[in-house]
């Protein structure tokens, strides 16, 4: 069975600071996906990772796959409030035509 | 443009009753989802359909039924409405293999009184 971790599930961070939220799943896969969710909105996809050492980069966000490890990594250069959501990561399986998600990291970023 | 649409986007019914949340997309994509967000839990896999007449159970089916037929629709059906499925639900499709992301919904709040 796969299972998604995500950690931290909360951040607090100041506005101009570096961090990275870690998402590891337990089975094989070389497909995933980071969403960013707004307080009462739906997901909005940010990232789509389908290989080894995919690496995507999207203003202050980069996102990176280590299949091998079976991880990924969002990082967050020099956070700003607009960024302040909770991110989800999903792996695809059987073949990508499903998702399972971590639980999400819910970011805050102070001024 | 094509859209994943949800409806109703708030509803409130009471304990027993049977509820049908309606998911529309207009992507002609051959995948579509259910899943429900609870705080503590993310989101989890109600039901999906990977095609017409296709319809599979997910990790929480307990108390839910879908059924496909076109590809534009996938109505979640609550046959007997209990407080324990008071969340938020959100319908969303992919073309099918590949890798593309999925595209959601805007959601649907339900509250089981």
């Amino acid at each position: 069975e796969l299972k998604v971790e995500q950690n931290p599930l909360f951040l607090s961070m100041q506005e101009g600071k570096n961090y990275t939220i870690y998402c590891n799943y337990s089975t094989t896969s070389d497909r995933l996906y980071w969403y960013r969710q707004d307080p009462g909105k739906s997901l909005e996809s940010l990232f789509v990772l389908l290989s080894n050492g995919a690496v995507k980069q999207e203003g202050r966000l980069m996102a990176s796959l280590d299949t091998k490890a079976r991880l990924s990594t969002l990082h967050i250069t020099a956070a700003v409030h607009d960024l302040s959501a909770t991110y989800f990561c999903a792996v695809g399986h059987n073949y990508g035509q499903n998702f399972v998600f971590g639980p999400g990291t819910r970011l805050s970023v102070l001024p | 443009d094509a859209e994943i649409t949800q409806s109703p986007r708030h509803k409130i019914t009471e304990t027993g009753r049977q509820v049908t949340l309606a998911c529309h997309q207009t992507w002609n994509h051959n995948n579509m989802f259910w899943y429900r967000q609870d705080l503590g839990h993310g989101l989890r896999l109600i039901h999906y359909s990977y095609g017409v007449q296709d319809t599979n159970k997910g990790e929480v089916s307990d108390g839910y039924s879908v059924s496909r037929s076109n590809t534009e629709d996938l109505p979640l059906t609550l046959e007997s409405a209990a407080s324990s499925q008071t969340s938020v639900y959100f319908c969303a499709s992919t073309p099918g293999q590949g890798g593309t992301e999925a595209f959601f919904g805007q959601g649907t709040r339900l509250t089981v009184v």
